[in-house]
């Protein structure tokens, strides 16, 4: 069965540095990996997707993540952390005909 | 451009109500789900259609019904509502294929007294 888990379900951080979300995830076929962004009492918008053409996926917003198969990672990361990146991220892994397995969520908050 | 539209945005029940959720897409997606989120379970699958008139199960159904008689429609019912499904309800869309993101509605926020 597929599953996704997310470390950390707070993470902050100060304006200007390194943001870095964790997200494991069990498979046992070569999955499709989503990171979605969810802004507060809106819906969930599409960071980036992983569909195997390069392990290393560049997203909106300066948000990339790396595709790592040894280690069942698929962490976010961004340079710079920016006020308008606090909000809540999701990991997810696709199952057949498209159906979404969710990790817990990470609320990201940024200091100034 | 709309994209995916939820109605209403936010209902108070009080507990045996019986109610329904609109989801509308303009994409011209074949697929569509319906989730709740609840806090500190990110989002969990309550029904799913992959075409017009056609309707599926997720993680968790039991309590809910679906219909999709138009193809731009994916309704969600709650026949007799209970405490348990108060929850942040969210309706997303896609065209096929399991690479394929899905586009979600602002959601429906529903309290059940």
């Amino acid at each position: 069965a597929q599953s996704v888990t997310q470390l950390g379900s707070h993470v902050s951080v100060s304006e200007g540095a390194l943001v870095l979300l964790r997200c494991n995830y069990s498979s046992s076929v070569p999955p499709y990996l989503f990171w979605y962004v969810q802004y507060p009492n809106q819906g969930l918008q599409l960071l980036l997707k992983y569909t195997s053409a390069a392990t290393l996926v560049k997203g909106i917003n300066g948000f990339e993540a790396e595709f790592k198969k040894s280690e069942t990672s698929f962490h976010l990361t961004k340079p710079s952390a920016h006020m308008s990146d606090a909000a809540e991220y999701f990991c997810a892994v696709s199952r057949r005909r498209g159906k979404l397995i969710f990790g817990q969520g990470t609320e990201l908050s940024v200091k100034p | 451009n709309a994209g995916v539209t939820q109605t209403p945005k936010f209902r108070v029940l009080k507990t045996g109500q019986s109610m329904t959720l609109l989801c509308a897409q303009d994409m011209n997606h074949e697929y569509m789900y319906w989730y709740r989120q609840d806090p500190g379970m990110g989002l969990r699958l309550i029904h799913y259609s992959v075409g017009e008139g056609t309707t599926a199960k997720g993680e968790v159904p039991d309590g809910y019904n679906v219909s999709r008689l138009k193809k731009q429609n994916f309704l969600l019912g709650l026949e007799s509502a209970a405490p348990s499904q108060t929850s942040v309800y969210f309706c997303a869309s896609s065209q096929p294929g399991g690479d394929q993101p899905q586009h979600f509605g602002d959601g429906t926020r529903l309290s059940i007294l």
